[in-house]
């Protein structure tokens, strides 16, 4: 079964700082694609960045960066500059080109402070 | 905008009961999820459709049913509700031409005592 581990089930960074999320994911498949969402307090998803397992270059969305790493299975979240509004939770997701199950970890939550 | 719609936004029901969660997306996708979130275990997947009548168990799927009698409708089922089953109901549909964006209703609380 494909799975998504997020170890870090909370986390706090100082506003302006930099904070990482970390997420692994086990798979068979060759082609997939990997998701961050956060979920604010609203409960609303809301897609955070995206990467293609078969492109090397990481994904960067303004002050959110990933660090794919394909032989690890590691898809790590790097928050640059934090802000107030970035505190809720983060899910880290995948899905496979031969299968239509999208799975989820168990999200971190992270709390920026003033 | 593509929306996802759950009919119901918060229900109590007592057990044994017999519950229906309605979700209906209108943008054609073939592509349609049940989720339950709890604190501390993330979003499981309960049952997946990829099409009309096609249905395949998730992680979770024990307790549950779904039906996918129209493209646009997926309904999870609960035959008899029991108090573990206590928990938020997330339905989604995906659109996998453009980069697999997943598109999420706005959640359905169910209460079970």
């Amino acid at each position: 079964a494909q799975t998504v581990t997020q170890s870090q089930p909370e986390m706090s960074v100082q506003e302006a700082e930099t904070v990482t999320l970390s997420c692994t994911y086990d798979t068979s498949e060759n082609n997939y694609y990997l998701f961050w969402y956060k979920q604010p307090p609203s409960r609303q998803m809301i897609l955070v960045i995206r990467q293609e397992a078969y492109k090397q270059q990481n994904a960067t969305e303004n002050r959110f960066s990933v660090n794919f790493q394909k032989a690890a299975k590691s898809f790590s979240l790097k928050i640059s500059d934090s802000q107030l509004g970035d505190t809720a939770m983060y899910f880290c997701a995948f899905i496979t080109y031969n299968n239509n199950d999208m799975r989820f970890g168990a999200g971190t939550r992270l709390t920026v402070k003033p | 905008d593509v929306k996802v719609t759950q009919s119901s936004r918060y229900l109590v029901k007592r057990t044994g009961e017999k519950v229906f969660l309605e979700c209906v997306q209108d943008m054609d996708h073939e592509n349609m999820f049940w989720y339950r979130q709890d604190p501390g275990l993330g979003l499981r997947l309960i049952y997946f459709s990829y099409d009309v009548k096609m249905k395949e168990k998730g992680d979770i799927p024990e307790g549950y049913s779904v039906s996918r009698e129209k493209k646009e409708r997926f309904s999870l089922i609960l035959e008899s509700a029991s108090t573990n089953q206590t928990s938020m109901y997330l339905c989604a549909s995906l659109r996998r031409e453009g980069g697999n964006t997943i598109y999420f209703g706005e959640g359905s609380w169910l209460t079970v005592v």
